[in-house]
């Protein structure tokens, strides 16, 4: 079973600061989805990374995807009020010949953070 | 309409009810699927339909029945629910059943067993 830890679960901190959110497992994922969920609504994704080592910049959001394909993080520089929700990282498998299972048609989710920025 | 729609966004029902829930993508994707989110676990996925066959059953109990009549549209018929079962339930899509297409979420339905 694939399993993904995110840290930490909970972020309070006040506009203006800079925080990372961090995203870890011990199984290889041919790709790795960021999601953004605001109370009462679906996750909406963010950007999905692929490569060992790549960094994908959405504005002031930082994604990169560790060389071994096995964790991820989420960087926000200058946090604002409007970045508060529930932050999830989703990591996938493409259909190998003879892997076996049904693991490649899933998404693992991570159980998410939780980030509230204070004006 | 785009993206992918779910209704109705609340509902409330007792234990005895039958109840249904909608789900309707129009990004021309092959697979959907339903997930459900409780409060402090991580999303868990239930179903998962790909050209209208179910490939996936994670082991939910038959009190949760899906049905997908054509891949735009998905179902989920609720009957003799429990409390437990109240959750966020989320519906997705994309392009094929596969963990390296993204996947894109309704707004969920809350419910609230009584």
């Amino acid at each position: 079973t694939q399993l993904l830890e995110q840290s930490p679960q909970f972020l309070s901190i006040q506009e203006g600061e800079n925080l990372t959110v961090y995203c870890n497992s011990s199984s290889v994922f041919s790709s790795l989805q960021w999601y953004r969920q605001e109370p009462g609504e679906g996750p909406v994704l963010l950007v999905t990374v692929v490569t060992g080592g790549e960094v994908k910049k959405l504005k002031r959001l930082t994604f990169q995807f560790g060389d071994a394909r096995k964790d991820s993080s989420l960087h926000i520089t200058a946090a604002q009020p409007g970045d508060t929700g529930l932050y999830l990282c989703a990591g996938g498998n493409s259909w190998r010949p003879n892997a076996g299972g049904t693991s490649y048609g899933k998404l693992t989710f991570g159980q998410g953070t939780i980030l509230t920025v204070h004006p | 309409e785009t993206g992918v729609t779910q209704t109705p966004r609340h509902l409330v029902m007792g234990m005895t009810n039958k109840k249904s829930l909608k789900c309707e993508q129009h990004l021309g994707h092959n697979a959907m699927y339903w997930y459900k989110q409780s409060a402090k676990k991580p999303l868990e996925l239930m179903f998962v339909y790909s050209l209208e066959e179910r490939v996936e059953n994670n082991s939910v109990p038959s009190r949760f029945s899906p049905e997908c009549p054509n891949s735009s549209h998905l179902f989920l018929h609720l009957h003799t629910l429990q409390p437990e079962d109240s959750a966020l339930y989320l519906c997705a899509s994309s392009q094929d059943w596969d963990g390296s297409y993204e996947q894109y979420f309704g707004p969920g339905t809350r419910l609230t067993v009584t």
